[in-house]
């Protein structure tokens, strides 16, 4: 089946510096990945997904993700954080249920964002 | 171009009742999944709806069921409501079964007393 892990429960950072959040994944074949951010009382809002191509992937909000095939990886970067960044992000992981041909996502557990002024 | 819509925003029920939540898609979306996501956790897939036909299922039981509509909105019902299944319920909406993103609507929070 395929998994995401997201290893940081929080990541604390000052408004101006670099953020990474970080993603790591278990797939058979080839891995679609997506970021997604949920603000308090809010549904999910799609930020950037990776299908095939260029290792760097571009998204919303200044966000951009990095895909690492050997790592396993799929890291979530800004490199100037806001403090409206804060908020919760998940990565998921496409999972096409067999032969079903139908898909569905499986979400990481979160890793909440604190950006401080 | 309005985005998924849910309703209600919130619900209180008492365990052993029954539960409706509605969700119309995203324009020109055809396809709507709904997750469970319970305090502090990533949400988890209940099952998911195109042409009207439940097409996959996560881990829950029979007492969540759900239809769709021609015009592509979804319902979830639950029955016989248990304390665990307090949660937020998200409804998401694609565009057929390739890699475009889901859509999520704000979710309905759901308490059960």
């Amino acid at each position: 089946a395929q998994s995401v892990a997201q290893p940081e429960d929080q990541v604390n950072v000052a408004e101006g510096n670099p953020l990474t959040v970080k993603c790591t994944y278990s797939v058979s074949g080839n891995p679609y990945l997506f970021w997604y951010v949920q603000y308090p009382n809010r549904g999910l809002q799609f930020l950037l997904k990776y299908i095939t191509g260029d290792n760097l992937v571009k998204g919303s909000y200044g966000f951009e993700a990095e895909f690492n095939k050997s790592q396993t990886s799929f890291h979530l970067k800004k490199p100037s954080a806001l403090v409206s960044d804060s908020a919760l992000y998940f990565c998921a992981v496409r999972d096409m249920g067999g032969n079903t041909g139908f898909q569905k996502l499986v979400f990481g557990t979160g890793t909440r964002l604190l950006v401080s002024p | 171009d309005a985005g998924v819509t849910q309703s209600p925003t919130h619900l209180i029920k008492t365990r052993g009742q029954q539960v409706t939540l509605r969700c119309s898609p995203k324009s020109g979306h055809d396809t709507v999944s709904w997750y469970q996501q319970a305090l502090g956790q990533g949400p988890q897939f209940i099952f998911q709806y195109y042409e009207e036909e439940e097409r996959q299922r996560g881990n829950f039981p029979d007492r969540f069921s759900g239809h769709q509509f021609p015009n592509y909105s979804s319902e979830l019902n639950v029955n016989a409501l248990l304390l665990g299944d307090s949660a937020l319920y998200l409804c998401a909406s694609s565009f057929g079964q390739g890699a475009s993103p889901q859509h999520f609507g704000d979710g309905t929070r759901l308490s059960i007393l």
